[in-house]
């Protein structure tokens, strides 16, 4: 696609509920990344993707947060038992892992756990 | 490990006043070094970057950082402010282009007509 693509760009879920976030990155890119923006907190590297492996895990927050990438496009995000705490913006983003170049952002998901 | 300090979390200038949004970075090796902006309820866009070669680098919408070295800085510039720049502004760093890059936690600019 054009950009990279994220949905749900909203998504309000119950304490305790498992959600998924996913991300369309730009064709062509292999590296893919997922950050979480907080309030106040600027943005909280996650994981990131090297095609289908995940090199770095270490920004997971907790074993409740998991992801996946598939066919070295699409990834997916997912919480489970969601605590009011997860609440923020997911943001994803993807770069051509041959060019020492920026990484491209998606809009976001904003979870809201209630 | 690699950081980046963003000094002041909220600036506010004059429409037409020059920008001046801090950044500090730490790395044992040379970084990359970017500036993004996040405008509300949007991603977050490149500015302008650093990765070799000069080191004045110039970005959209007027923008300007210079990396120095011997300061470990990355500071950001805009010689006259709009009312349009109003965003989060955001600085990363990375020593490769494939690694995560750590960011900095944002400065929001304001400005004032």
């Amino acid at each position: 696609g054009a950009g990279v693509s994220q949905s749900p760009s909203n998504k309000v879920t119950e304490k305790g509920k498992d959600v998924e976030l996913r991300c369309d990155p730009i064709s062509g890119h292999t590296a893919l990344y997922w950050y979480r923006q907080s309030l106040g907190q600027g943005l909280e590297f996650l994981i990131y993707f090297q095609g289908n492996s995940a090199p770095d895990k270490s920004g997971l927050p907790s074993d409740r947060f998991s992801a996946e990438r598939t066919g070295g496009s699409v990834s997916t995000l997912t919480i489970q038992r969601t605590q009011q705490e997860d609440s923020a913006v997911y943001l994803c983003a993807s770069s051509p892992v041959y060019q020492n170049t920026e990484a491209f952002f998606g809009q976001g998901t904003r979870l809201t756990v209630v | 490990a690699q950081s980046v300090t963003q000094l002041g979390s909220h600036v506010s200038v004059s429409e037409g006043a020059l920008v001046l949004l801090r950044c500090n970075y730490s790395s044992s090796v040379p970084p990359y070094l970017f500036w993004y902006v996040q405008y509300p309820n949007q991603g977050l866009q490149l500015l302008l970057k650093y990765t070799t070669g000069a080191t004045l680098v110039k970005g959209i919408n007027g923008f300007e950082a210079e990396f120095k070295k011997s300061e470990t800085s990355f500071h950001l510039t805009k010689p006259s402010a709009h009312m349009s720049d109003a965003a989060e502004y955001f600085c990363a760093v990375s020593y490769s282009g494939n690694t995560p890059l750590v960011f900095g936690k944002g400065t929001r600019l304001s400005v004032i007509a």
